[in-house]
């Protein structure tokens, strides 16, 4: 993998679903992963930061994971509520220093139906 | 806190003219990144200036420049627009320069139309 790739690429699922999806991103010269949400006619906003293999970070119902080893996140969503459809984006840097700039993947659209 | 202000929010512009883009980053941060999104592509990282000073460079061809003053605000001028130059252009500000792990915080970005 030489970029960050997410999937799936859209997601559809009911209200009160847990649901999960992965972001890939190549397992050397990691440096730090960042996630955000981008809700429709609004700004991305950042969700987590993850810099350590096996870091776990949570914030509310939302919840995500770092494997630097393999070079996977996964974000998880409890519970889904219609307010968490977004496209949620994943960001890495392209090297091992963080002295170049984050490299975005193509998002997962995730839609809530109530 | 005001957040990352951008303008203008919207542009029409024709092939061959030349648009200037502004953005002013929250209070205190000295690190602002623009980025260009076009439909079915993710963020392409266009530069960061950090301190005035020009960080790195995405795969843009020189027609793609930018500045940063010294009240941290800055402006991504492209020239001889194109077509594919239509897109939303954001930008985003850091506490800190890229690297040092710290969030971007984005402002609502211009759409920029190019007919």
């Amino acid at each position: 993998i030489l970029n960050v790739e997410q999937s799936p690429q859209s997601l559809h699922v009911q209200e009160g679903d847990s649901t999960n999806f992965t972001c890939s991103f190549p397992s050397s010269n990691f440096y730090a992963l960042h996630w955000y949400r981008w809700e429709t006619a609004k700004s991305p906003e950042a969700l987590f930061v993850m810099t350590l293999n096996g870091d776990e970070k949570k914030k509310g119902r939302i919840s995500a994971t770092l494997n630097t080893k393999e070079g996977y996140s996964y974000l998880y969503i409890k519970g889904s509520q219609p307010e968490d459809s977004a496209t949620y984006l994943c960001a890495f840097y392209l090297g091992n220093s963080g002295n170049t700039p984050l490299v975005f993947g193509k998002g997962t659209r995730l839609s809530v139906i109530a | 806190k005001a957040g990352v202000t951008q303008t203008p929010r919207y542009l029409i512009k024709t092939r061959g003219q030349q648009v200037t883009l502004s953005c002013s980053p929250i209070s205190g941060h000295r690190s602002v990144s623009w980025y260009q999104q076009t439909p079915g592509q993710g963020l392409q990282f266009l530069f960061e200036y950090f301190s005035e000073t020009q960080r790195n460079k995405g795969n843009f061809p020189g027609r793609f420049s930018g500045r940063q003053f010294s009240n941290s605000r800055s402006e991504m001028n492209v020239s001889t627009l194109e077509l594919g130059d239509s897109a939303l252009y954001l930008c985003a500000s850091s506490l800190y320069a890229s690297g040092t792990n710290n969030e971007q915080f984005f402002g609502p970005g211009t759409r920029l139309t190019v007919l």
